[in-house]
């Protein structure tokens, strides 16, 4: 029954070292978005696409990326974790986005050593 | 620019007690509102949202909130607590003329006492 599904649920990767986090959704909706949440913090939107139109937000740092080769799937990848990229990152779908509820996967917790 | 602004980081109420959760927003255009609720470990989840028309929402696991203008408010209220509604809330803003961005508010972690 899973519709927006991130792997893996943990990831560990070290200071510096790419790290690339996956979705995937079953949802067939248009509009796929990260997110990224500290401790105790908002969700903080970093890009989402609406279908294959790219739009990144603008203090999202330019060490974060994402890829969306098709509809079902999307990945963020971070090209030299640091410290404080320590977080959860929420992965979530709208059919089309503004109005429209939007869906989250469980997150994946990334911890830089 | 929208913002929302959740007043009380932590909430405790008893269980059998009334929930009141609040929420303020800022909006130059007529807002649509949401809450979202987040368990441990888990992603969020729509709880209720507010687009036009009636101004008191109702939504899952008996929760609801009202959508004031006057007081840019949308409170998130629930009659009973049960210890299942332990979470953390999110009250959240988009601007509803297609823009595909939510902003969120910092959350109200929700404990109940037994």
């Amino acid at each position: 029954d899973a519709m927006v599904i991130q792997n893996p649920r943990y990831q560990v990767t070290q200071f510096g070292k790419p790290v690339t986090l996956s979705c995937s959704q079953t949802l067939n909706h248009n509009v796929m978005y990260w997110y990224q949440q500290k401790s105790s913090q908002a969700p903080k939107l970093l890009f989402h696409y609406y279908d294959k139109d790219f739009n990144n937000e603008a203090d999202t740092p330019d060490n974060f990326q994402s890829r969306r080769p098709n509809t079902s799937f999307c990945f963020l990848d971070i090209r030299s974790p640091g410290l404080g990229d320590a977080a959860m990152y929420l992965c979530a779908t709208s059919r089309k986005g503004g109005n429209e509820k939007l869906f989250f996967g469980s997150g994946t917790q990334l911890s830089v050593l | 620019a929208q913002s929302v602004t959740q007043l009380g980081s932590h909430v405790s109420v008893s269980e059998g007690a009334l929930v009141l959760l609040r929420c303020n927003y800022s909006s130059s255009v007529p807002p649509y509102l949401f809450w979202y609720v987040q368990y441990p470990n888990q992603g969020l989840q729509l709880l209720l949202k507010y687009t036009t028309g009636a101004t008191l929402v109702k939504g899952i696991n008996g929760f609801e909130a009202e959508f004031k203008k006057s007081e840019t408010s949308f409170h998130l209220t629930k009659p009973s607590a049960h210890m299942s509604d332990a979470a953390e809330y999110f009250c959240a803003v988009s601007d509803g003329f297609g823009n595909e961005k939510l902003t969120f508010g910092t959350g109200t972690r929700l404990t109940i006492i037994p």
